[in-house]
């Protein structure tokens, strides 16, 4: 079975530093896509970003950017130069490779951002 | 207007009353699930459809039930409410496999 950890629960930080959150994940897969939630205090979840699991380039979207490490099971996400607005929860999630019951999101239990001015 | 509508926000109801979650999209999807999100455990998937005629059970389907009565409406049902089913309620669409899912704004519920 399929299984998302995210092992920090809560990381609180000073405007302007860089914060690292942490996402290892289980598959017997070999064909699966991550993907990567926000959820801001006012509740929705707000998608940022997909990889599948042949590509392994990391990506690089503003302030933020994703490190996918097949070797260690690990697509952390890093924030540069937090700003408030980036107080959020944020969800690491796993899809497997399509079967009659495919596409369905595991979630790792999310970690919640506070970025302090 | 919301690309996926969930009604009501919010709900405040008393154990053992049936509630009805109702989730509209106009996304044109085929896919629509529903997840329930508690403190610490992330989103856990309850039910989820692949079509009008394909209805499934996801990880927490024990206390709920679903109707898909269009592509586009699935509703969510909770028989017998009790406490423990307090939580925030997601509906959530997707264009097929591996495509990233898009979420409704969520129902709080809160059952006493």
């Amino acid at each position: 079975a399929q299984k998302v950890t995210q092992a920090q629960t809560e990381i609180s930080v000073v405007e302007k530093e860089d914060v690292t959150l942490d996402c290892v994940y289980e598959t017997r897969d070999t064909t699966y896509y991550l993907f990567w939630y926000k959820q801001p205090p006012s509740g929705e979840l707000v998608f940022l970003i997909r990889r599948n699991s042949f590509d392994e380039q990391n990506e690089i979207s503003g302030r933020y950017s994703w490190n996918f490490q097949k070797s260690t099971s690990s697509f952390n996400f890093t924030i540069t130069a937090s700003q408030v607005v980036d107080s959020a929860v944020y969800f690491c999630a796993l899809s497997e490779a399509p079967r009659p019951a495919g596409n369905k999101l595991t979630f790792g239990g999310g970690t919640r951002v506070l970025v302090k001015p | 207007d919301a690309d996926v509508t969930q009604t009501p926000r919010n709900r405040i109801t008393k154990t053992g009353k049936r509630i009805m979650l109702e989730c509209s999209q106009t996304k044109g999807h085929d896919r629509m699930y529903w997840y329930r999100q508690d403190p610490g455990l992330g989103l856990r998937l309850i039910y989820y459809s692949f079509d009008v005629k394909d209805i499934n059970k996801g990880e927490i389907s024990d206390g709920y039930s679903v109707s898909r009565q269009a592509q586009a409406k699935f509703s969510l049902s909770l028989e017998s409410a009790i406490p423990n089913q307090t939580a925030l309620y997601f509906c959530a669409t997707s264009d097929g496999y591996n495509q990233p899912q898009h979420f409704g704004d969520g129902t709080r519920l809160s059952i006493l």
